[in-house]
């Protein structure tokens, strides 16, 4: 199983500023296979970027994903009021599907 | 536009067994990966498995004894199976749509907490 971690476990930054989220895998991702999701507060998790770098259809390009084989990043460049969350990267290359923990963006 | 409803008891016995149906409109299920996804209170995301529409099934390990995804009866359906749960399978359960060709989630249904207590 790819166990995927995150950091850090909490971001606090202001509205304006760059947001930098990393995913470490325990072993390479196949394929680029990973994707990010934003889940808010009694939401559903929305998918944000699936194949490493490739916007979801809707999602502003505020939004941007980049890394290989098993370092990934997700960065956004600057912090709409709505973009405080809590994002989730999940590997689907290899069974079984697996999420890293989460990172909570907080309002600095 | 796609939708997707879980419905099913919200409380559950140890024990026995939890079943949930999701109900799909605005597609049909006769294509794409359908995925039964949960998340305990205030923890993170865990994957419980997949079904395509010709009956193709995968399972997490963990919990693959006691799982069981198949599709409904009735069109635009799936449901899931978990037996013999304890209070650790108290979650909110969403259920999704895959994308056509691989396994990561493009619509999720709005979830439904289920809890395991006697």
């Amino acid at each position: 199983e790819i166990v995927l971690t995150q950091s850090p476990d909490t971001l606090s930054l202001s509205p304006g500023e760059r947001a930098t989220l990393s995913c470490r895998a325990s072993q390479s991702v196949i394929s680029n296979y990973l994707a990010w999701y934003q889940q808010k507060p009694g939401q559903a998790p929305r998918l944000l970027i699936y194949g490493a770098s490739s916007r979801a259809t809707g999602i502003t390009d505020r939004f941007s994903g980049s890394g290989s084989g098993t370092d990934f990043t997700l960065t956004i460049s600057r912090l709409e009021p709505e973009d405080f969350a809590v994002y989730y990267c999940q590997q689907y290359g290899s069974s079984p599907i697996t999420f890293g923990q989460g990172t909570r963006l907080e309002i600095k | 536009q796609v939708q997707l409803q879980e419905s099913g008891p919200g409380l559950v016995k140890p024990s026995e067994t939890l079943s949930l149906t999701c109900t799909v409109s605005g597609a049909s299920i006769s294509s794409h990966y359908w995925s039964w996804i949960r998340q305990p209170p205030g923890k993170g995301l865990e994957w419980i498995g997949f079904i395509y529409y010709s009956g193709t099934t995968n399972y997490n390990p963990s919990l693959k004894s006691r799982v069981t995804i198949s599709i409904g009866t009735s069109k635009n359906q799936f449901s899931l199976k978990l037996s013999s749960v304890t209070p650790a399978d108290t979650a909110v359960y969403y259920c999704a749509r895959d994308s056509f060709n691989w396994n990561y989630q493009e619509y999720w249904g709005q979830g439904t907490l289920v809890t395991v207590s006697s």
